[in-house]
């Protein structure tokens, strides 16, 4: 089955340790996008990708990076985690960047920072 | 201004019973498109439906149907007989023509179904 696959499902890190999140699909998508989702809320964007063509909110802190190498994987990089950055992190692919298009989501990383 | 308004924080109900989830959304333009979303327990959000500014037929899917009405703003998501398996948070999300791909998500509701 053509899925959204995110690695790891539990990720722990500690205060200021750099970590990766990891996102690949296998639904040819041409977008790819970062959330952050934390308790009791809904998600936020952070950035996506439409093909190699970046696009960041405007509210997206600088300790968040993102990579996308080629179609399939897209890798969140958090290169000092606080706290506060301890939550569901969802990446989503939709099939063309029309903005009537579904996104198709992943199971998610939630992150613990210790 | 761009908003989704899930007015039901939380939902319980009994097995069996129908339950609807109401939506309301504000926006100034007149193509836009209509999302609902599913966050079972597991954490992962399904997509259950999209609905564009044009296209007011109202969709059945099995036990769930929507209610789309210009008039009144609202998207509206009802499920029949409900299932201890339909308990999860259930988001509904508009998008613009114009924002860029970005989806203006309601806070959810949270439903609880009992046996």
């Amino acid at each position: 089955d053509a899925m959204v696959i995110q690695n790891p499902r539990y990720q722990v890190t500690q205060f200021g340790k750099p970590v990766t999140l990891s996102c690949s699909q296998t639904l040819n998508h041409n977008v790819m996008y970062w959330y952050q989702q934390k308790s009791s809320q809904a998600p936020k964007l952070l950035f996506h990708y439409y093909d190699k063509d970046f696009n960041n909110e405007a509210d997206t802190p600088d300790n968040f990076q993102s990579r996308r190498p080629n179609t399939s994987f897209c890798f969140l990089d958090i290169r000092s985690p606080g706290l506060g950055d301890a939550a569901m992190y969802l990446c989503a692919t939709s099939r063309t960047g029309t903005s009537g298009t579904e996104q198709y989501f992943g199971p998610g990383t939630r992150l613990t920072v210790t | 201004a761009q908003k989704v308004t899930q007015a039901q924080t939380e939902i319980s109900v009994v097995e069996k019973e129908d339950v609807t989830l109401d939506c309301v959304y504000e926006t100034r333009d007149t193509t836009y498109y209509l999302f609902w979303y599913k966050q079972p327990p597991s954490g992962e959000l399904v997509f259950l439906i999209r609905r564009n500014s044009f296209d007011e037929q109202n969709e059945i899917s099995g036990r769930y149907s929507w209610n789309f009405q210009k008039s009144t703003s609202s998207f509206n998501f009802t499920i029949t007989a409900s299932q201890v398996v339909d308990s999860a948070v259930y988001f509904c999300a508009l998008s613009n023509a114009g924002n860029n791909r970005k989806l203006i998500w309601g806070l959810g509701t949270s439903l609880a179904v009992n046996p």
